[in-house]
């Protein structure tokens, strides 16, 4: 399995209060990626890395911020999480390249509620 | 722009009878193609990929997929179900540029004894 793990796993937390998840890779792939899975939407992108410090937004970045001080650490900040930001999210990493050809390779989640 | 249908959001078998499941995709440059499987708690597990060349992929567990260009599907079979396969399966495409697959709604497979 490639080297990928979120933290936390669990997490229940109350409207309004930030919130960051972390995402760490042993890959060393330069591409990095944030994902929210809902029922019934399959697997939407929030926001993704090519590199340290770039960062671009997803289908569904409003509400989320990352950053990526490091090519190993990509983190997802819920500024102010409310409770439409309940969800399981999950990040991926790839070689990735200029085609979209590489596939990615998945954490195993973060479980986030918001009360 | 790219975008994945998949058929069924439940799709139900008897174990060792023939799986299929469907994925049809819009894509407006030569698509990059993959399935991907997900057990409960845990995060995605790439099945197989159609990049270039041979147009019937094998992957792992026994699925294969076949890329069919005419028909814009990418659909996902496997000759005999087994228990073991229960799981949620997810198609996507990618192309150019450095975002990412664009990913089906998902289709939840049960495997009746």
């Amino acid at each position: 399995d490639a080297g990928i793990t979120q933290s936390p796993r669990h997490k229940v937390t109350e409207t309004g209060t930030p919130v960051t998840l972390r995402c760490h890779q042993t890959e060393n792939h330069r591409y990095m990626y944030w994902y929210r899975q809902d029922p019934g939407h399959g697997l939407r992108l929030i926001h993704y890395s090519y590199g340290v410090k770039d960062t671009d937004k997803g289908e569904v970045s409003d509400g989320y911020s990352v950053s990526r001080s490091k090519t190993e650490d990509f983190l997802l900040t819920l500024e102010s999480a409310t409770s439409s930001q309940t969800s399981v999210y999950f990040c991926a990493i790839s070689e990735g390249g200029r085609y979209s050809n590489q596939p990615q390779h998945f954490g195993d989640g973060t479980r986030l509620s918001i009360l | 722009a790219q975008s994945v249908t998949q058929l069924g959001s439940h799709v139900s078998v008897s174990e060792g009878a023939l799986v299929l499941l469907r994925c049809n995709y819009s894509s407006s440059v030569p698509p990059y193609l993959f399935w991907y499987v997900q057990y409960p708690n845990q995060g995605l597990q790439l099945l197989l990929k159609y990049t270039t060349g041979a147009t019937l992929v094998k992957g792992i567990n026994g699925f294969e997929a076949e890329f069919k260009k005419s028909e814009t599907s990418f659909h996902l079979t496997k000759p005999s179900a087994h228990m073991s396969d229960a799981a949620e399966y997810f198609c996507a495409v990618g192309g150019t540029g450095r975002r990412a697959l664009t990913f089906g709604s998902g289709t939840r497979l049960q495997v009746q004894p």
